[in-house]
């Protein structure tokens, strides 16, 4: 089974400023996608973003992009100019190319500040 | 509206009260999954459906049982609930016409589920 690691449960960030999140995982295939989710209050699970791990352009979405670093099995989440709207928890998925289900971390809550 | 629906979306209950929670999408996606959520864990997978009658086994399927008589339902039976499955349950979707190319897979709002 693939294992997905967030090492930080919380972090904090100031609104408009830029924060990091990491995430490793541990596979042997070569062939897979790595997801990041935000899930609010609502508890909703909303994609951010996605990663092909064939393609080595790293993926981008408006202010949310990603630093994916295949040989190191890294697949870290940057978003810029932090929302109050972006205060969530977030999960690093990652799903094989053999199959559908997706293998999540532990989570990361990010608190954005005013 | 493209979308997976879950009912009820909270529950308490009582140990041994069996329970059934419902799935349903409107895509006519062939994958259907179900998810535990608790923290410190994030996500595990319960069971999975490939399509209509072929249900399978994911990472914490004990306690569970699923079904999948119809291609747009997927429901979760706890047929003797215990305080240990106390957690938030996602079912989800996705297209399943190979994995060469990406299909997203769909969540529904949730299910809070507490066992007393």
């Amino acid at each position: 089974a693939q294992t997905v690691t967030q090492s930080q449960p919380e972090m904090s960030v100031q609104e408009a400023e830029t924060v990091t999140l990491s995430c490793t995982y541990d596979t042997s295939e070569s062939n897979y996608y790595l997801f990041w989710y935000k899930q609010p209050p609502s508890r909703q699970m909303i994609l951010v973003i996605r990663q092909e791990a064939y393609k080595q352009q790293n993926a981008t979405e408006n202010r949310f992009s990603v630093n994916f670093q295949k040989a190191a099995k890294s697949f870290s989440l940057k978003i810029s100019d932090s929302q109050l709207g972006d205060t969530a928890m977030y999960f690093c998925a990652f799903m094989d190319h053999n199959d559908y289900k997706l293998s999540f971390g532990a989570g990361t809550t990010v608190t954005v500040r005013a | 509206e493209a979308q997976v629906t879950q009912n009820p979306r909270y529950l308490i209950t009582v140990t041994g009260k069996k329970l059934t929670v419902t799935c349903s999408q409107n895509m006519n996606h062939e994958y259907m999954s179900w998810y535990r959520q608790d923290p410190g864990l994030g996500l595990r997978q319960i069971y999975y459906s490939m399509n209509v009658e072929v249900t399978d086994k994911g990472d914490v399927p004990e306690g569970y049982k699923v079904s999948r008589k119809e291609k747009r339902n997927f429901p979760l039976i706890l047929e003797s609930p215990s305080p240990n499955q106390t957690s938030l349950y996602f079912c989800a979707s996705n297209e399943a016409q190979g994995l060469s190319s990406y299909n997203e897979q769909f969540f529904g709002p949730g299910t809070r589920l507490t066992v007393l």
